[in-house]
């Protein structure tokens, strides 16, 4: 895996808004995405991890899908909180077990 | 609580030196990953263990070494040590090498 785009670098939204970033990764020897969440002062925290193309995974107001085939990942929040203000990283993960991590997308969610 | 553990929370050493951050992984876990995370940089995925084997391994310096033991915690070795190395370095850990990770707090070395 060579290079891991995320965007926006950055989303500034109000409270209730909904949300969603993109992940691209080269598609090619992909094995498994991971999203995690990354609060200031904290370590990170898996969200999901994703495998198969055409996958969609929920959690609570946090979902997201996944295009293996053509090397990109969504995820959404629906009606954004103060405390979903966080960096989102993505993470694929190829066949030899490297994991490259975007740069993350940094949400701040206004009261 | 992640369950997994780093120890120190803090180094603090000298150019040229060398030191061992440690990790022990949740309850159950077989896979280890360690990453850096330098200043203004993100995540840097430095070196994967699996069952005290070698799995994968990312951009990791031949100054670093890591490994794992039998009773699969691990260490991250780090020697000759440059101003540049200083980071907050984070231990990980899953059931096997796909599954979700769960992060430690981090081990923040400065290097001076």
């Amino acid at each position: 895996i060579l290079n891991v785009e995320q965007s926006p670098q950055s989303l500034h939204v109000q409270e209730g808004d909904s949300t969603n970033f993109t992940c691209s990764f080269p598609s090619s020897n992909f094995y498994a995405l991971h999203w995690y969440r990354w609060e200031t002062a904290k370590s990170p925290e898996a969200l999901f991890v994703m495998t198969l193309n055409g996958d969609e995974k929920k959690k609570g107001r946090i979902s997201a899908t996944l295009n293996t085939k053509e090397g990109y990942s969504y995820l959404y929040i629906k009606g954004s909180q103060p405390e979903d203000s966080a960096t989102y990283l993505c993470a694929p993960l190829d066949r030899g077990f490297k994991t490259i991590f975007g740069a993350g997308t940094r949400l701040f969610v206004k009261a | 609580d992640s369950g997994v553990t780093q120890t120190p929370k803090h180094l603090i050493t000298a150019t040229g030196q060398r030191v061992t951050l440690r990790c022990s992984p949740r309850s159950g876990d077989l896979s280890v990953y360690w990453y850096q995370q330098s200043l203004d940089q993100g995540l840097q995925f430095l070196i994967h263990y699996y069952n005290g084997e070698e799995r994968a391994k990312g951009n990791i310096l031949e100054r670093f070494s890591a490994q794992q033991f039998p009773d699969l915690h691990s260490e991250l070795n780090l020697s000759s040590l440059e101003l540049g190395d200083s980071a907050l370095y984070f231990c990980a850990s899953s059931v096997v090498g796909n599954n979700e990770q769960f992060f430690g707090p981090g081990t923040r070395l400065t290097v001076l």
